[in-house]
């Protein structure tokens, strides 16, 4: 079965400085692979998805990710933060037609 | 386009009593699906609908959890009856297809406190 670990609980950036968001997945196949960010008292919404195509994804407010097979790794980076990126991220795995399976989440907090 | 609308938002409860919440999905979209995300936690799934057929509800605890898609387009989850532990955010999602590949659409969640 597919799963992701998401390294780190918390994540404090000032603003201005780069993001960080890590993410390592487990899977038997070709995943396919996502960022969701999670506003307070909002829906989910999609960051930017990996699919087998380009291995740099980049997705919505300036955010990208990179697949990394070597390294089971599919990390989020921005090159500077942002008031309003503040909120939880999560890292999500499918594999298939199977159900996606979410990370615990990253809350990013930003520093003015 | 409107996104997934989802009722009530919030709702107290005292455990042993029954609750039920309501999804429209994206006008279109086949798959729906229902999460329970508690705090501190990703979303887990629930069940997942084709259709009006359900896909996947290996994860529903189905002695106090049922829900329905009977026309294939809005759902309702129920709890019957509430426990302590189902205090959570019960999330709705659709999306075109069941691909792993699709994109989910979420709701904003209806939040449930279980006293």
């Amino acid at each position: 079965a597919q799963s992701v670990t998401q390294l780190d609980s918390h994540v404090s950036v000032s603003e201005g400085t780069p993001v960080l968001l890590r993410c390592n997945y487990s899977s038997s196949y070709s995943p396919s692979l996502f960022w969701y960010v999670q506003h307070p008292n909002k829906g989910l919404q999609l960051l930017l998805k990996y699919t087998s195509a380009a291995t740099l994804v980049k997705g919505i407010n300036g955010f990208e990710a990179e697949f990394k097979k070597s390294e089971t790794s599919f990390h989020l980076t921005k090159p500077s933060a942002h008031m309003s990126d503040a909120a939880e991220y999560f890292c999500v795995v499918s594999v298939g037609n199977t159900p996606l399976v979410f990370g615990k989440g990253t809350r990013l907090s930003v520093i003015a | 386009e409107a996104g997934v609308a989802q009722s009530p938002r919030y709702k107290i409860i005292e455990k042993r009593q029954s609750v039920a919440f309501w999804c429209n999905p994206i006008s279109g979209h086949a798959t729906l699906y229902w999460y329970q995300q508690i705090l501190g936690q990703g979303p887990k799934l629930l069940i997942q609908f084709q259709n009006n057929g359900v896909v996947d509800d290996s994860q529903l605890p189905k002695d106090r959890f049922s829900a329905e898609r009977l026309k294939g387009v809005d759902s309702t989850l129920k709890i019957q009856p509430a426990k302590l532990e189902d205090s959570a955010v019960y999330l709705c999602a659709s999306s075109l297809s069941s691909s792993g590949a699709n994109v989910l659409t979420f709701g904003a969640g209806s939040r449930l406190t279980v006293l």
